[in-house]
């Protein structure tokens, strides 16, 4: 079974419009981490954000968000103010037993 | 810099043949961990490593045999490669096993096996 699901092989949005990532995850442990990551078309993964599994606030980090559900199990990024370099794909995370498990991917274009 | 390296960043090889993709971490992290990034896959974890000589299989380790005999070194062999291996990979470090902990990753090789 999929441990970590994202719906969206890609998604378009205009320039300064919010955008959200949509991402869930299946775990039966207690404790557990989310990641997002970003890798642009250089190739590198770059961590964005985290939110643990007993954090009660969601997770902010300049304009990243992790909008947080435990109980339906989704960790969805919203990127607010979008910008032409926001363009990349963005892998959604879990760390359990310590490995980190990824999601498939979805490819995010920003268009002016 | 500090950080973590991987070389070489592109490698062509024949089917058959042994390669050995380096990764060095200058941070000290305990953790070590080796990824493959397929088109529709995302990144699938080959195998880790939580200190020097402990090494542990992830979701695809077939055909691949990993080694740490020093906390900042951790290369992947190939033994025998096939052309399903051409991907590219990624070596990642973390300082702990919390989940909490990000994995801070190298820039990826791109082995390409004919």
């Amino acid at each position: 079974a999929q441990k970590i699901t994202q719906t969206q092989p890609g998604m378009f949005v205009q320039e300064k419009e919010a955008v959200t990532l949509d991402c869930t995850y299946d775990t039966s442990d207690q404790s557990y981490g989310l990641f997002w990551y970003k890798q642009p078309s250089s190739g590198e993964m770059i961590f964005l954000i985290y939110q643990g599994s007993y954090d009660e606030q969601n997770a902010t980090e300049g304009r990243y968000s992790l909008n947080f559900q435990k109980a339906r199990k989704s960790a969805n990024l919203v990127i607010s103010a979008s910008q032409l370099g926001d363009s990349a794909m963005y892998f959604c995370a879990m760390r359990e037993g310590g490995k980190l498990i990824f999601g498939t991917g979805t490819r995010l274009q920003v268009f002016p | 810099d500090a950080g973590i390296t991987q070389s070489p960043r592109y490698k062509i090889t024949e089917t058959g043949r042994q390669v050995t993709l380096m990764c060095h971490q200058t941070w000290s992290h305990s953790y070590m961990f080796w990824y493959r990034q397929d088109l529709g896959h995302g990144l699938r974890l080959i195998y880790y490593s939580a200190a020097a000589d402990i090494t542990d299989k992830g979701e695809v380790p077939d055909g691949y045999v990993v080694s740490r005999s020093k906390t900042e070194n951790f290369p992947l062999t190939l033994e025998s490669a096939t052309r399903s291996q051409t991907s590219v990979y990624f070596c990642a470090s973390s300082e702990w096993t919390g989940y909490n902990s990000p994995l801070h990753f190298g820039n990826g090789t791109r082995l390409t096996v004919t």
